[in-house]
């Protein structure tokens, strides 16, 4: 299952709303996760199962979808937000990865 | 207190194997609620899910590198092994070690990886 994420990259201002989109090769019902990634560390996990906040991220993160088109928001950007956003599918093997959101400041 | 860490060689020359080792505390690779990925990261570039084992022996892996690659575990020890053959230089990236979570939710079974190692770089190069 391939995972096609746009834009590839975004500049935006302090504030802004920011979406990203993932679009699977086929369905994946709900089993997509999005993670951020700064630089020269690992990937930390904001939102499984298309929509669920994982425990201590912001609420200004959410996350929209089913079957093969996703949506992760930011609704309103701040500093530590700029970062890389992957979403990946998790409905079956072999896992698969977006190409990554690289987030930067405008 | 959950961790994970990765522990291998640095740099690793060209036709060698490779052999990374991730060890975990605060679960047990035991738990049927739980598995372990190996992910790598070129340097740039995306990540790429690797191999998967569950807390049963179940393995799976990437289509483009199953030939080279196989995981392994030791429960006793708290470690996942994944050894990856015919080393290349396109093969040289940061290696992530991460546990997969299976948790029933209201939709059924949802899977995330929710714990990753701090990453082992690995360079291949004669």
């Amino acid at each position: 299952i391939q995972l096609t994420q746009s834009p590839s990259s975004l500049s935006a201002s302090v504030g802004d709303r920011v979406t990203i989109t993932c679009r699977a090769s086929q369905g994946i019902r709900n089993s997509l996760v999005w993670y951020q990634q700064k630089p020269g560390k690992a990937p930390k996990l904001l939102i499984f199962a298309a929509s669920t906040l994982q425990g201590g991220v912001p609420s200004r993160f959410s996350g929209s979808g089913s079957g093969t088109d996703f949506t992760l928001t930011i609704s309103s950007l701040q500093p530590e937000d700029f970062a890389t956003y992957y979403c990946q599918q998790l409905n079956s093997y072999p896992l698969t990865f977006g190409g990554g959101t690289k987030v930067e400041i405008k | 207190q959950v961790t994970l860490k990765e522990s291998g060689p640095v740099l690793v020359k060209p036709t060698e194997t490779l052999t990374l080792t991730c060890t975990v505390s605060g679960f047990s690779l035991s738990n049927p609620y739980m598995g372990v990925s190996w992910i790598r990261q070129p340097p740039g570039k995306a990540l790429e899910w690797l191999a998967h084992i569950s807390s049963t022996d179940e393995d799976s892996y990437s289509p483009s590198l199953k030939s080279r690659v196989t995981i392994s575990k030791d429960t006793s020890k708290s470690q996942v092994v994944l050894t990856m053959t015919n080393m290349d230089p396109v093969d040289t990236a940061t290696y992530f070690c991460a546990r997969m979570n299976l948790t029933k939710g209201r939709e059924g079974t949802a899977a995330f990886f929710d714990y990753w190692g701090q990453g082992s770089w690995v360079t291949v190069s004669s």
